[in-house]
């Protein structure tokens, strides 16, 4: 069984550039969530995505957007990046649409660093 | 207000020093208390779910509990490898079935 994979590891970006990270879902689930976390932080919930279809979504801008694929990988996209997007993304999968109980597991994550 | 506080913030160990770790959340409709372990720069390793009070769950050292308003992890004779941020995350009915996470309780265990 393959686990949450995302890409890339690192990334640099300056102010005002735009931003994709990617994560490949574990092998049976259908269910997409990000979260960001900041230092020293617990993870913050940007939006889920079920079935292609946006799910939910926290308390983040629009230009922070997102796209899930039939094969139920998923992108993260970040636009007009700001100095304070600097953070941890993480994907978390989970089977069951988001209003079960399931349980979510997460990626290792990808470090965004805006100068 | 924040709906799941977690503490102490930092706990210092001495390897075989058993102690607990708390998570209080003031929502209601409670669907499934979560706890992860996370090691600085990786994504959280899930641990336990509960999902009603009296509910109880072990692996290894760590064993967590669950009450009407809070949950404990206590961890048995810890040792150095034990040590990471451990995390935990609620959801309940009004959070759309995702997670809110508390800050983490960042734990360190000496040999």
């Amino acid at each position: 069984e393959t686990g949450v994979t995302q890409s890339p590891t690192h990334l640099i970006k300056t102010r005002g550039q735009q931003v994709t990270l990617r994560c490949s879902s574990q092998s049976g689930h259908n269910t997409v969530s990000w979260y960001q976390q900041a230092l020293g932080q617990g993870p913050q919930f940007i939006f889920q995505y079920y079935r292609e279809e946006e799910n939910g979504r926290g308390n983040f801008p629009p230009r922070f957007s997102g796209l899930q694929f039939p094969n139920y990988s998923s992108e993260l996209n970040v636009n007009a990046l700001e100095l304070d997007d600097s953070a941890l993304y993480l994907c978390a999968s989970s089977l069951g649409g988001g209003i079960s109980t399931d349980t979510q597991y997460f990626g290792p994550g990808t470090r965004l660093t805006v100068l | 207000e924040d709906q799941v506080t977690q503490s102490p913030e930092a706990l210092r160990l001495q390897e075989g020093e058993s102690s607990s770790l708390n998570c209080s959340y003031t929502v209601s409709g409670l669907r499934g208390l979560f706890w992860y372990r996370q090691d600085p720069g990786k994504g959280p390793e899930f641990l336990f779910t509960l999902y009603s009070a009296g509910e109880e769950k072990e692996k290894e050292r760590l064993k967590a509990t669950l009450t009407k308003k809070e949950s404990f992890l206590h961890i048995t004779a810890p040792k150095p490898e034990d040590s990471a941020t451990y995390l935990c995350a609620v959801r309940y009915g009004g959070s759309q079935g995702n997670l809110i996470f508390g800050k983490g309780t960042k734990l360190s265990v000496k040999p």
